[in-house]
């Protein structure tokens, strides 16, 4: 099983360029989640979803956007990338079925503004 | 709002000696609790969960009992191995979303 595929794993960026990290997951899972990771900070939710077509505003929403077109796809945005988005990105799904079931996570995209 | 405690890091233990890493938590309604770890160069993965009072949660050796009265899920494990190195985050779930709120994170090393 594949789970949580995360694309790309690195990334290197100019300040002021744009990108968009993808993740998929092959759980049918209704709810997707995007979380930055940094040093002594934990994770941290941007945003997440709850079912195709639909998205929310997390803990630190700004300088983000993200889509979901698809059940299994979650797209995080960055429109004008800045140093301070400088972190470990992860996305994360979960089932509707069981409320407050367990959350699966990808591998992770390590991005570096510079 | 919803926020989890746990005790700074890191921890360096040496094999075979006992772990305990402590979380407190602050939540409205009746949360579940979480354990997660993360091995270098992963992503996280569930240790353990307990969603509901008293109850405990055990996976690999490792325990941590859902205290109401004292708002705690403390990880335990009674003899850890090199291979336990890794980051242990708490964390807790309220409501529909099942949206996750975590502690910082500890860092655990343990030497041969």
């Amino acid at each position: 099983n594949a789970g949580v595929t995360q694309t790309p794993k690195f990334r290197v960026l100019k300040t002021g360029q744009s990108m968009t990290l993808l993740c998929a997951q092959d759980m049918n899972h209704e709810y997707m989640y995007w979380y930055r990771q940094d040093p002594g900070m934990g994770l941290r939710l941007i945003h997440y979803s709850v079912g195709e077509g639909t998205t929310a505003k997390g803990e630190v929403p700004d300088g983000y956007n993200v889509s979901r077109l698809k059940k299994q796809n979650f797209l995080l945005g960055l429109e004008s990338a800045a140093p301070s988005q400088t972190s470990v990105y992860f996305c994360a799904s979960s089932s509707w079925f069981e409320v407050n079931t367990e959350a699966f996570f990808g591998q992770g995209t390590r991005l570096t503004v510079v | 709002g919803d926020s989890v405690t746990q005790m700074e890091g890191p921890v360096t233990l040496s094999e075979e000696a006992f772990l305990t890493i402590n979380c407190t938590y602050t939540a409205t309604g009746y949360p579940s609790l979480f354990w997660y770890v993360q091995y270098p160069g992963e992503g996280l993965q569930l240790l353990l969960k307990a969603t509901k009072a008293d109850d405990k949660g055990s996976n690999k050796g490792f325990e941590a009992t859902y205290r109401k009265e004292t708002t705690s899920f403390h990880l335990e494990k009674g003899s850890v191995q090199v291979s336990d190195s890794a980051v242990y985050f708490c964390a807790l779930s309220t409501g529909a979303n099942s949206k996750l709120t975590f502690g910082k994170g500890i860092t655990l090393s343990v030497r041969p």
